[in-house]
């Protein structure tokens, strides 16, 4: 079945420095990926996505390129800010037609703390 | 335009109790999903449902959960004989009804305590 592995937390940073969390993926097909942000006690909020292979999703200074050939979408910002600690969470969906198709499939989620 | 609505936001239930969790989709969204995030842990996947029908349940746990989305109202998750397992924030996302367009929008999540 489909699975996601992101890179294991947590994450610690100064501000200013440069992000990056690993995210691979098992999928048949050609899944669409997504990176969600959860900030503490809410709900996740969608942060990027990518459709298809090469696709690059963007989104206040975060960037993810759909990379086919390594099955991964590592998540990437060049200067991190403290409003960016939070959870971050990797997920995939599966192609029209599959059976899993409609439903996510997340990692295990990366802890971010960005301090001043 | 409301986001997605989930209620009640905290549940405390004895084991042995039912938990009632409700979510109101975006308005315009047919398509509900349920997911379980325990403790530490991602999301997981529980059923995906339209309007009166569960397309796909694959992920609900046999026993003592059951998931409906009826023609009019919210959609439910009702958890029967709740054990301290159930403890966790069960999330609801909804997403439009456009083909090709299937963005999952996610509810602030009711967390459930079983004590």
């Amino acid at each position: 079945g489909d699975s996601v592995t992101q890179m294991e937390g947590p994450v610690t940073l100064s501000e200013e420095a440069f992000l990056t969390i690993n995210c691979t993926y098992t999928a048949t097909g050609y899944p669409s990926l997504f990176w969600y942000v959860q900030y503490p006690g809410e709900g996740l909020q969608l942060l990027l996505k990518a459709t298809k292979a090469d696709d690059k999703g963007s989104n206040k200074g975060f960037e993810a390129t759909y990379r086919k050939e390594t099955t991964s979408f590592h998540l990437e910002k060049g200067s991190v800010q403290v409003s960016d600690s939070a959870v971050y969470f990797c997920a995939l969906r599966g192609n029209a037609g599959g059976t899993s198709y409609g439903k996510l499939t997340f990692g295990q989620g990366t802890i971010l703390t960005v301090h001043p | 335009n409301a986001g997605v609505m989930q209620n009640p936001r905290h549940l405390v239930r004895r084991r042995g109790q039912e938990a009632r969790l409700r979510c109101s989709p975006m308005k315009g969204h047919s398509h509900v999903y349920w997911y379980r995030q325990l403790p530490e842990e991602g999301l997981k996947f529980m059923v995906y449902l339209q309007k009166e029908n569960i397309i796909d349940e694959s992920g609900m746990p046999k026993e003592r959960f059951s998931a409906e989305f009826p023609k009019e109202g919210p959609s439910i998750l009702r958890i029967q004989q709740v054990v301290r397992g159930d403890s966790a924030a069960y999330f609801c996302a909804s997403s439009p009804v456009q083909r090709g367009t299937y963005e999952q929008y996610f509810g602030p999540g009711t967390r459930l305590t079983v004590t």
